[in-house]
């Protein structure tokens, strides 16, 4: 039963580098989102997808991209690390209806240092 | 957009006892979804309670339940019988309701709950 699935758990990176974080999740679900959560403040939504091939930007999407080829995967791409990218990082998952529709499930979250 | 808040950054409760956390939304929409998520220091979200707007009757989950009042846009959560296993960042999170595409979730800023044995 694995969920959401994120890797890495934990990354540094020098400011400039570019680098993957990977998404994937095996529920079916139509709709994925990446967060971040800094110290102090709530998960704020980067960019979500609606389906395979659709995405869409969400409250602080600048420096990072996103696409989704496949239902299973939606890798977020930081393009030049800066120090200010220094976050705990969640994908997400979720779909509506069902018993259990609209609630939101997390993978365990990634640690990104930028230096 | 949707803002959520919690006003309380971190409480504290006595083991067995009953805690109450706090959190008020703004909105323009009718039908909505409510969320309670715990994070223990692993920083994985777990959920905990889920209202939906369109319910009067408060959601209840074993120790946890929830005192919804709409007119207010008022989501707080009660743990009764307090344990250790309870400490942990707590946040609350509105979802727009399903007339739109994506449902978008907005979270609080969190509300640290500690348990002293």
């Amino acid at each position: 039963n694995a969920g959401v699935t994120q890797t890495p758990k934990f990354q540094v990176l020098k400011t400039g580098q570019s680098m993957t974080l990977q998404c994937a999740q095996d529920m079916n679900h139509e709709y994925m989102s990446w967060y971040r959560q800094d110290p102090g403040m709530g998960l704020r939504l980067i960019h979500y997808s609606v389906g395979a091939g659709i995405t869409d930007q969400g409250e602080v999407p600048n420096g990072y991209n996103v696409s989704r080829s496949t239902t299973e995967d939606f890798p977020l791409r930081l393009l030049s690390a800066a120090p200010s990218q220094t976050s705990v990082y969640f994908c997400a998952s979720s779909y509506v209806g069902g018993s259990s529709g609209n609630t939101i499930y997390f993978g365990e979250g990634s640690w990104l240092t930028v230096v | 957009a949707q803002t959520v808040t919690q006003s309380q950054p971190e409480m504290s409760v006595q083991e067995a006892e009953t805690v109450t956390l706090s959190c008020t939304y703004d909105t323009s929409e009718s039908d909505y979804y409510l969320f309670w998520y715990k994070q223990p220091p692993s920083r994985q979200m777990i959920l905990v309670i889920r209202q939906e707007a369109y319910k009067q009757q408060n959601a209840t989950e074993n120790r946890f339940s929830v005192n919804f009042q709409k007119a207010a846009k008022s989501f707080s959560l009660k743990i009764s019988d307090s344990q250790l296993g309870d400490a942990a960042m707590y946040f609350c999170a509105y979802r727009t309701g399903p007339l739109y595409n994506f449902n978008k979730f907005y979270f609080g800023s969190g509300t640290k709950l500690n348990v002293k044995p």
